[in-house]
């Protein structure tokens, strides 16, 4: 069966510090991978998607930037937070091979700027 | 892309009680998926309905959708107080993306 792993859970980060979180899939191949984030009392926002190695579309122009280095690695970073980067970052794939393209959630990460 | 937008933000009823949460979207979809999300956790896939269809069920959950008034609602029946969890539809396009909205709260009281 398949999953999906994100790390860490919680972080808390200074302003103009880095970031760096990761997701990864096990039992899937060729997944299409995506980062959203969520805002207290909000919806999802898709941050970034990826239909394979080193291809990256980004949805929404902020101080984020994603990279695919592998099939099933997917990374979400910044070199320098802001206060508003804060939020609860989920990490999603799904099926390329999928009609319907159902999408599943990794556990998340909450990520607070201080 | 598409959007859905949930109604109502809020509910709250009591256990035993069915809980009617509705959807809607304003361009053509090819599926439309319902989503839930227990707090501070990520989304659970959990039924989905295509353009074709009407009406779908899964154990305690029915979903309908009008593609002429490009609406859907999904009714949980005798619900349960682990059923307390914010509900997201999620209409699809054309594309592989999906877009959420803001969500339904449902809040279940024992």
């Amino acid at each position: 069966s398949q999953t999906i792993h994100q790390w860490p859970a919680t972080l808390v980060q200074p302003v103009g510090s880095p970031l760096s979180l990761e997701c990864t899939v096990e039992g899937t191949s060729n997944p299409n991978l995506y980062w959203y984030r969520q805002a207290a009392g909000r919806g999802l926002q898709l941050l970034f998607y990826s239909v394979g190695i080193g291809q990256i579309s980004s949805e929404v122009p902020q101080n984020l930037s994603a990279s695919r280095p592998q099939d099933r690695q997917f990374i979400l970073s910044s070199k320098k937070l802001l206060l508003s980067d804060s939020g609860f970052y989920l990490c999603a794939w799904s099926n390329r091979d999928s009609r319907f393209y159902e999408q599943y959630f990794g556990p998340g990460t909450r990520l607070t700027v201080t | 892309s598409q959007q859905g937008e949930e109604d109502p933000q809020a509910l709250s009823i009591q256990e035993g009680e069915n809980a009617t949460m509705n959807c809607s979207y304003k361009t053509s979809i090819n599926n439309l998926q319902w989503y839930r999300q227990n707090s501070g956790r990520g989304l659970v896939h959990l039924i989905l309905i295509r353009s074709n269809e009407r009406e779908k069920h899964s154990g305690r959950l029915r979903v309908t959708l009008d593609t002429s008034k490009k609406s859907s609602s999904l009714l949980i029946t005798a619900s349960r107080a682990a059923d307390t969890a914010s509900y997201f539809c999620a209409p699809r396009g054309s594309n592989y993306k999906l877009t959420f909205g803001k969500g339904t709260l449902l809040t279940v009281n024992p």
